[in-house]
């Protein structure tokens, strides 16, 4: 089993809905999470980071968090073709990353 | 403010090569860190340094490998002697350190290996 798992897609959906990216962690000592995304041929950029279970919101992105069920998920609302993008899922304190889940977002 | 700044953007070299990367960190960053990334296994973390001094070299994949920070405004990752399965893009970091757990990345560099 991977330590850090995310499917691979592509994850496609329509411009103005809600994209749902998930990722699920091996190692129940893992304290802190992290959503990168990166375009294409550029290098990931963090988008936000969450530590406690629950939700945390900024602008259109809400990450969530259950440690209980060892899943951490990031919901795009409103999502725009400019969201197209692999998303990476990080766990600390190994700083592993997934694979990454591409997503496409269409007009 | 200039980012994080890698060189050379690509290289290609044979097998058998030696081959150095380069990067520049953020100016003021305590945090510098080593990414190689394929597609089949993603991105990894090779190294890490804390105010130059090597933290965690564990994702360091053997001997062929090495990296240096001589001062706070570079570091390099060396790959002597380099083998084709060492194809991918490698990535470096900074955060500073009150946000260790932003880390800022560079363009990356492609390395081709023959």
């Amino acid at each position: 089993q991977k330590e850090v798992e995310q499917n691979s897609g592509p994850l496609s959906v329509p411009e103005g809905a809600i994209a749902s990216l998930n990722c699920t962690y091996s190692d129940r000592g893992s304290q802190s999470f992290f959503w990168y995304r990166q375009y294409s041929g550029k290098s990931p950029e963090l988008i936000m980071f969450i530590y406690s279970n629950g939700d945390k919101e900024d602008g259109r992105f809400t990450a969530q968090l259950n440690k209980a069920s060892q899943y951490v998920s990031l919901l795009i609302r409103d999502s725009q073709p400019s969201d197209s993008a692999t998303y990476l899922c990080a766990v600390r304190p190994k700083l592993i990353f997934g694979t990454g889940t591409r997503l496409q977002v269409f007009p | 403010d200039a980012g994080v700044i890698q060189s050379p953007r690509h290289e290609v070299t044979e097998m058998g090569q030696e081959v150095t990367l380069r990067c520049k960190p953020i100016s003021g960053h305590d945090y510098l860190f080593w990414y190689r990334q394929t597609m089949m296994r993603g991105l990894e973390l090779l190294i890490y340094f804390n105010n130059n001094v090597p933290i965690d070299d564990s994702g360091m994949p053997e001997d062929r490998f090495s990296a240096k920070m001589p001062n706070a405004s570079f570091s390099t990752l060396k790959i002597q002697p380099s083998e084709p399965r060492d194809s991918a893009v490698y990535f470096c970091a900074s955060s500073p350190h009150s946000s260790y757990n932003e880390q800022f990345f560079g363009p990356g560099t492609r390395l081709t290996v023959l």
